[in-house]
């Protein structure tokens, strides 16, 4: 379960404000996710990232940016926060066996409550 | 992209008796579909998983069924346990490179006495 992790696990921010959510695990997987969660809509994808400096948008991207310059790390950026940014957020990786795609368990993260008010 | 959709949204039996949760797919090149636990306050936790050439998988009082024709697929568990009251998630992966993991709603099952 330390194998990944999430900062902070609580923030509270004000609208229009940049927050930067990090993400850091140590198995060197290539494949790291963020979703959101809220209720009624399940874990929904926000960006993905195949391997280091590869990125994708998922479902709900809009209001977000991702990078990730290196294997380990993926940070999520909100450039300008909203209120529907409000939210639990989790971070996950995986590991592709075979090069066949995605195909084993995601081990997820502690999640990060952000509130925007 | 890939849709996932879960049934039912909530679910609530007696201890000692099934619980089933069904989901059914879009993309016909998903070939891996996991289902995730999530205890309140927690993060997700994979129970069982199951891979396109596979029918059918179990672990104990757990199982999956994977219908690939019909793009549909199933988790049971069987004597269910107060212990089993969570949310469950339903999730199928696109295959290639750029491969990426759909989740379901969710299904809040409650194991009651």
């Amino acid at each position: 379960d330390a194998g990944i992790t999430q900062s902070p696990r609580y923030k509270i921010t004000e609208t229009g404000r940049q927050v930067t959510l990090m993400c850091h695990q140590t198995w060197s997987h290539s494949y790291m996710f963020w979703y959101r969660q809220d209720l009624g809509h399940g874990l929904r994808l926000i960006y993905y990232s195949a391997a280091a400096d590869i990125t994708d948008k998922g479902e709900v991207p809009d209001g977000y940016v991702v990078s990730r310059s290196k294997t380990e790390n993926f940070p999520l950026t909100l450039e300008s926060a909203t209120r529907s940014q409000t939210s639990v957020y989790f971070c996950a990786s995986s590991e592709s066996k075979g090069g066949r795609g995605l195909n084993t368990e995601a081990f997820f993260g502690q999640g990060t409550r952000l509130t925007v008010v | 992209g890939e849709n996932v959709e879960q049934h039912p949204s909530t679910l609530s039996v007696q201890e000692g008796d099934s619980a089933v949760i069904k989901c059914t797919y879009s993309d016909s090149a998903s070939n891996y579909f996991p289902w995730y636990k999530q205890e309140l306050g927690k993060r997700p936790q994979l129970i069982i998983d199951i891979r396109s050439n596979v029918g059918e998988k179990k672990d104990q009082r757990i199982a999956v069924t994977l219908n690939k024709t019909a793009k549909h697929f199933s988790l049971h568990i069987t004597e269910t346990q107060p212990e089993d009251s969570a949310v469950y998630f339903c999730a199928a992966s696109t295959t290639g490179t750029a491969s990426k993991l759909t989740f379901g709603t969710g299904t809040r099952l409650q194991v009651t006495l």
